[in-house]
């Protein structure tokens, strides 16, 4: 059964300091691998989007790196602000013919502290 | 530029009754997807269409739960009759492309955070 795995399950930094959050899975055949950003009340909002041959992505402060050998996925935040407390959430997507088939990872709670 | 609407953000009902979740996708947007997220288990996907079309339902709990696209700008999720257990923020997303449009991100909306007592 395919599967994601996130750690840790939440996490507390102080304002300005770097942290990174991971995501393991076993979703077979590798499509994508997306982190979303889910503010509270509020629906996910994609951040980055990882694919076979890629290692790793940047997108402003937030840096993803994928190993597919290892089938690991990291998110690492830089300078953290306030306004990054958020749930992350990782989703691998199975290749499938043409269809859409995601699995979801349950998501880091990140808070920071000002 | 409007995002994926999503109507009420917030229904109480009592269990037995039928509760409808509506959506209005992204204009231009051809795929459209429902999620439930809970504490518990995350998010799930519980059904998505291409073009209109239902394309995989597997993720639909139950026979009390049913989809709908009319057209390409609208879309309903009802429960019918609803249970506690059903209680959740429900959620709608939308994409362009269609299948595994994977350099194509989903826009979700706010979601309906749904009660049953």
């Amino acid at each position: 059964k395919n599967q994601v795995e996130q750690s840790p399950q939440s996490l507390i930094i102080l304002e300005g300091k770097n942290c990174t959050l991971q995501c393991n899975y076993t979703v077979s055949p590798f499509s994508n691998l997306r982190w979303y950003k889910q503010d509270t009340g509020r629906g996910p909002v994609s951040l980055t989007i990882m694919t076979f041959s890629e290692n790793t992505k940047s997108n402003g402060r937030y840096t993803a790196t994928l190993d597919a050998d290892t089938k690991q996925s990291s998110l690492h935040i830089t300078a953290s602000q306030l306004s990054d407390s958020a749930s992350y959430i990782c989703v691998v997507s199975e290749a499938s013919g043409g269809s859409y088939i995601p699995t979801f990872g349950r998501g880091t709670s990140l808070i920071v502290h000002p | 530029d409007a995002g994926v609407i999503q109507s009420p953000r917030h229904e109480v009902t009592e269990m037995g009754q039928e509760v409808t979740l509506r959506c209005k996708p992204i204009s231009g947007h051809n795929s459209l997807f429902w999620y439930r997220q809970t504490m518990m288990r995350g998010l799930e996907l519980l059904i998505y269409f291409n073009n209109n079309v239902p394309i995989d339902d597997s993720g639909m709990p139950e026979d009390r739960f049913s989809a709908k696209m009319p057209n390409a700008s609208f879309s309903t999720l009802k429960i019918q009759p609803s249970e506690p257990r059903d209680s959740a923020v429900y959620f709608c997303a939308s994409r362009s492309g269609t299948g595994d449009s994977w350099d194509q991100p989903q826009h979700f909306g706010d979601g309906t955070r749904l009660s049953i007592l």
